[in-house]
Order: C-alpha cells, then sequence, then structure tokens
C-alpha cells in the first residue's frame, strides 16, 4: 500500500520560512515523480511544482506564484521529499498536500495535507 | 496557459440519479485531463486519468467522456457516499497542471 505521510506547517510571519516534508512508502520512490499541490482557504487546488526522479533528470519546475521563493528536493536514500518557502506571503496560506506523479499528467498518491498560516 | 471552466459550481441531486460535471478547456490539451473527489478535511482522491480511464478501486458509477475540449465526469446513479467536491486537472508539457474550480455534489 502506497502511503505519505507529511510533516512540518504552521503558523509564520510574512517573510519567514518553512519546510515541509513528505515521507512515502510502498513505492519506488527512486523511480518516481513527485510534486507539491496547495489549497487556500475555500479555494480550488493549485499546483505548486514537480521534481522528476534522478534517473529522469531530476529537473523541477515550480508554478509561476512561486518560483524564485519556494524550493523541491528530494533524498532518495530516505523516501523523502522537502518544499522549503521561502519568503511566504499571506496569500501563501494554504493546506499543502504531497503527491506522486507516477503517470505524467496526474496526481495518484496524495499525503494527509500541511496547514501552512502566514500571517503577521 | 490553458484555463479550466468547470460546471455548475454546485448541484444537489437525490439518490439513485444521474449526474454529470462538465470541465472546458481553453485550447486542446490531447485528454490530459483527470478527475479528483474531495471530502471536507481530507486528500483529493483520484477517480479519472487520461479523461476515460478508471483509477482501480474506483467504483464502475464513475466514467468519464469527452468531445474536443469539453469534458464529462458522469455518476451513474448517486449513492450518499458521493457527497463531495469534485475537481478536474489537466496537464500540458510547459509543465502546468491546472484544477477547475471544483463542484459541490449534494445529496
Amino acid at each position: 500500500e502506497v502511503q505519505l505521510v507529511q510533516s512540518g506547517g504552521g503558523l509564520v510571519k510574512p517573510g519567514e520560512s518553512l519546510r515541509l516534508s513528505c515521507t512515502v512508502s510502498g513505492f519506488r520512490f527512486s523511480y518516481g515523480w513527485m510534486s507539491w499541490v496547495r489549497q487556500a482557504p475555500g479555494k480550488r487546488l493549485e499546483w505548486v511544482g514537480r521534481i522528476k526522479s534522478e534517473t529522469d533528470g531530476g529537473t523541477i519546475d515550480y508554478a509561476a506564484p512561486v518560483k524564485g521563493r519556494f524550493f523541491i528536493s528530494r533524498d532518495d536514500s530516505k523516501n523523502k521529499v522537502y518544499l522549503q518557502m521561502n519568503s511566504l506571503k499571506t496569500e501563501d496560506t494554504a493546506v499543502y498536500f504531497c503527491t506522486t506523479v507516477t503517470v505524467i499528467s496526474y496526481f495518484d498518491y496524495w499525503g494527509q495535507g500541511s496547514l501552512v498560516s502566514v500571517s503577521s | 496557459d490553458i484555463q479550466m471552466t468547470q460546471s455548475p459550481s454546485s448541484l444537489s441531486a437525490s439518490i439513485g440519479d444521474r449526474v454529470t460535471i462538465t470541465c472546458q478547456a481553453s485550447e486542446d490539451n490531447r485528454n490530459y485531463l483527470s478527475w479528483y473527489q474531495q471530502k471536507p478535511g481530507k486528500a483529493p482522491k483520484l477517480l479519472i486519468y487520461d479523461a476515460f480511464n478508471l483509477e482501480a478501486g474506483v467504483s464502475s458509477r464513475f466514467s468519464g467522456t469527452a468531445s474536443g475540449t469539453d469534458f464529462f465526469l458522469t455518476i451513474s446513479s448517486l449513492q450518499p457516499e458521493d457527497s463531495a467536491t469534485y475537481y478536474c486537472q489537466q496537464f500540458d508539457n510547459r509543465p502546468q497542471y491546472t484544477f477547475g474550480q471544483g463542484t459541490k455534489v449534494e445529496i
């Protein structure tokens, strides 16, 4: 059974940083692409970014609203993917989900979500 | 960017009803269209991928069809557990993943 367990999240002030982690089991992690998706309160889902497997080049892509502030990384030895969020803004307040991207076009398995609140 | 317009934003139906949700893409996305079900406080669950394909373990009550840049999610016989918000999601090779605004289904 594939499981994604997230940690991190919390309340921070604008301009501060936060890191989310996602540990994956039951999945060939080193071959898998991973993604982060967020959902602001009462809003639609929004893609944040994606990291390919090292065997596929390890390319990382970001959505425009977070490019240059958010950074995705992975540690295949620990089956973990990370989302480093810098220069946080109030509009980054959302529940953040990590997901697997087994096939390029969709998100098949999801973590439980991590709430990030940015407020002064 | 490809924009996704989903309709209706909400609907109310009865047990056993046939329900259809529509998602319109602003341009051709090669049928890279998926559907998700989300219940309050939970992560989304993949139902349909690449427009037509039922995810393993998902009830056959759910089906996906397409006509050009219009995509449809149909629930053939609505059940109490189908009460949720449904989202479409498209992919293009920029890469960009875009979700529709969601349809809340009440029973």
